[in-house]
């Protein structure tokens, strides 16, 4: 099993829509939870952190929850140039400092 | 520019030949990670740097993979015996902090390498 496991897509939704995307990960003692964006043939980005609170940045939000090694992202009113791939990323516990990234989900968003 | 870059962009190498892919992070980053990154797939950590130290190489797929940085500053990847298997983008990344808990790793736009 992959430490951090997301639906590849890809996920293809109209302008003004909201999707979610999902993620799970294996190491329980995981701490630290990130959303990374990349664009076709380009690098990857951060996008925002994920808090276990829950945390917004304008159109997306992001949350938590420990208890079911679960992480979301939600995109409220898409636009063309959220098209992407999001990748999922976690920093498991211990001493290690390298960041695990997911296979990454497909958005396409459609005019 | 001020981020960070890699060298060569686009290789194509013959199977079994040396590849050698360098990367000179952001000025004064401290932490230094190259990942692989294989088509449709997120990147895999391969190996980090703290300064010159190599502190983490659990990543690294077989002893035909080598990293270093001597000087806490460039660095370079270096595949011996190339294999088809080895065709990838390879991404370096750095972070200004010991550690990369902040989450944020600036990443260079990758080097794509064929392997024929």
């Amino acid at each position: 099993r992959k430490e951090v496991e997301q639906d590849p897509g890809p996920f293809n939704v109209p302008e003004g829509a909201t999707v979610a995307f999902n993620c799970t990960y294996s190491n329980s003692a995981s701490q630290s939870f990130f959303w990374y964006r990349q664009d076709c043939r380009k690098e990857p980005k951060l996008l925002m952190s994920v808090y276990s609170s829950g945390n917004e940045d304008g159109r997306f939000t992001a949350q938590l929850n420990r208890a079911s090694q679960y992480i979301s992202l939600l995109i409220r009113d898409s636009k063309l140039s959220d098209s992407a791939t999001y990748l999922c990323v976690v920093i498991p516990g211990g001493a290690t400092n390298k960041l695990i990234f997911g296979t990454g989900t497909l958005l396409a968003v459609q005019p | 520019g001020a981020g960070v870059s890699q060298s060569p962009r686009y290789k194509v190498a013959k199977r079994g030949q040396d590849v050698a892919l360098r990367c000179d992070p952001i000025s004064g980053h401290v932490s230094l990670f190259w990942y692989q990154q294989a088509l449709g797939q997120g990147p895999e950590f391969l190996t980090y740097f703290q300064n010159e130290a190599q502190l983490d190489k659990s990543g690294l797929p077989s002893d035909r993979f080598f990293a270093e940085r001597p000087e806490g500053s460039v660095s370079t990847l270096k595949i011996q015996r190339t294999q088809q298997e080895d065709s990838a983008v390879y991404l370096c990344a750095s972070s200004p902090a010991g550690t990369s808990n902040t989450g944020e790793l600036f990443f260079g736009e990758g080097s794509r390498l064929t392997v024929l």
